[in-house]
């Protein structure tokens, strides 16, 4: 089954500094992908997905990359904020299929 | 529009104890999972139901069980509880297949 690892399990970054996770996922069928924020005692909430068939997207200033022969993809925050402090995990899930499998989490800190 | 409601927030068994977590959905999505948050461990998927009177079992199932028989309602039953079930339990809801999820914010679930 589908297998995604995320790096790294925590990042502390100055305010306004620009902040990179990184997943890496198993099986090659899987072709959407999604990014989650969760704050402290709430459930996650969708930053940013991504489609196989995309490369690269953005919004504001969350952008998401997708490299589908080396099987990684990416979240870039830029001009980081105290309140992008959270937990941030990937996930992937296959075509056709409803089983979304999610990396273990990087916890940010973004210092003011 | 309430999105997902989960009750209860939190609850506390005992070893062997039964009991039923809720969660609710208005907003007429087909798809509905349950989904165990750890610590360093991410989500891992428990079940998912595709519609009413359809589930399925995802990646940890054994000592849960559930039943779909509305759109709406995805109960989660844990037939006697162990230690090992402590956790934050999350359910979510989606349109489509390959479509975010949209979670309830957790119960959390201790086992003595």
């Amino acid at each position: 089954g589908e297998n995604v690892e995320q790096h790294p399990s925590t990042l502390s970054v100055q305010e306004g500094d620009s902040a990179v996770i990184k997943c890496t996922y198993s099986d090659s069928a899987s072709n959407y992908f999604p990014w989650y924020k969760q704050e402290l005692g709430k459930g996650p909430q969708l930053i940013i997905d991504i489609r196989s068939n995309v490369g690269e997207k953005k919004d504001q200033r969350i952008a998401v990359t997708l490299n589908k022969t080396a099987k990684h993809f990416s979240l870039h925050i830029t001009e980081t904020q105290p309140e992008d402090s959270a937990v941030y995990f990937c996930a992937a899930s296959m075509s056709g299929g409803f089983k979304t499998i999610f990396g273990a989490g990087t916890r940010l800190f973004v210092k003011a | 529009n309430a999105g997902v409601t989960q009750t209860p927030k939190f609850q506390v068994l005992k070893t062997g104890q039964s009991m039923t977590l809720q969660c609710a959905q208005d907003m007429n999505h087909e798809y509905m999972s349950w989904y165990r948050q750890d610590p360093g461990m991410g989500l891992r998927l428990i079940h998912y139901s595709v519609g009413a009177g359809i589930t399925d079992q995802g990646e940890v199932p054994n000592g849960y069980n559930v039943s779909r028989s509305t759109t709406e309602d995805f109960p989660l039953r844990l037939l006697s509880a162990a230690p090992s079930q402590t956790s934050v339990y999350f359910c979510a809801s989606s349109y489509a297949l390959e479509s975010p999820l949209h979670f309830g914010n957790g119960t959390r679930l201790t086992v003595t």
